[in-house]
């Protein structure tokens, strides 16, 4: 079945440092999603990627779709401590199935 | 406007009681999502409701599990003779339209312990 995977699993960054995470399918994916989950809330919806190779941006962050459309990165400039948080992909396959991966956490340090 | 709502907040319960957690979607949102989600780990895909249609119960992790949803809105998930394996943070989504192509809109969750 489907696995979707993200590394780091944890990431420490110095305020001010640039980081990448990544999310990686087993299997074609149809759209990517990405969340973040404030320590003690929700996930809040961030992005949706659809199209192969497509790059978004909001900001700080920029969030990429790989050709293949089997795996996605989120890199953030300049990081903040309102960056602090778990950062989540979740992807549909060819059957439907929706997964979310195991998340990001990401610990800022001023 | 008003966001999900889920209720209770927190749930205590005793090992092998029966507990119902309720979601109130966000007005207009057709679609519904049920998710698990362990201490420090992912969202765990429980069950989706979508208008009329059938639900998708390939989450469920056993037939302790079940839900409904009344009159397309509100949605109940109940946990049957509870084990302690049950202990997570049950989170609720809604979102606008079909499919898992919509951003999904979640509540503050529901966390349960059981005893």
């Amino acid at each position: 079945g489907q696995q979707v995977m993200q590394i780091p699993q944890y990431q420490h960054v110095q305020e001010g440092e640039d980081f990448t995470t990544y999310c990686n399918s087993s299997t074609t994916l149809s759209n990517i999603q990405w969340y973040k989950q404030r320590p003690g809330g929700h996930p809040v919806f961030l992005i949706q990627l659809v199209k192969s190779g497509e790059v978004k941006k909001q900001k700080r962050l920029t969030f990429q779709f790989g050709e293949a459309k089997k795996n996605s990165s989120l890199h953030i400039t300049a990081t903040q401590t309102t960056d602090v948080g778990t950062y989540f992909c979740a992807g549909t396959d060819s059957w439907g199935k929706f997964q979310f991966g195991a998340g990001t956490q990401v610990v800022v340090t001023p | 406007g008003a966001g999900v709502s889920q209720s209770p907040s927190n749930k205590v319960t005793e090992k092998g009681k029966d507990v119902e957690l309720r979601c109130d979607p966000i007005s207009g949102h057709t679609a519904l999502y049920w998710y698990r989600q362990s201490l420090g780990q992912g969202l765990e895909f429980l069950i989706y409701f979508q208008g009329n249609s059938a639900p998708d119960k390939s989450g469920l992790p056993s037939d302790r599990f079940s839900a409904e949803r009344t009159g397309g809105s509100v949605s109940t998930l109940t946990i049957q003779r509870t084990q302690q394996e049950d202990s997570a943070v049950y989170l609720c989504a809604s979102s606008p339209g079909a499919g898992f192509n919509q951003p999904q809109h979640f509540g503050d969750g529901t966390r349960l312990s059981i005893l």
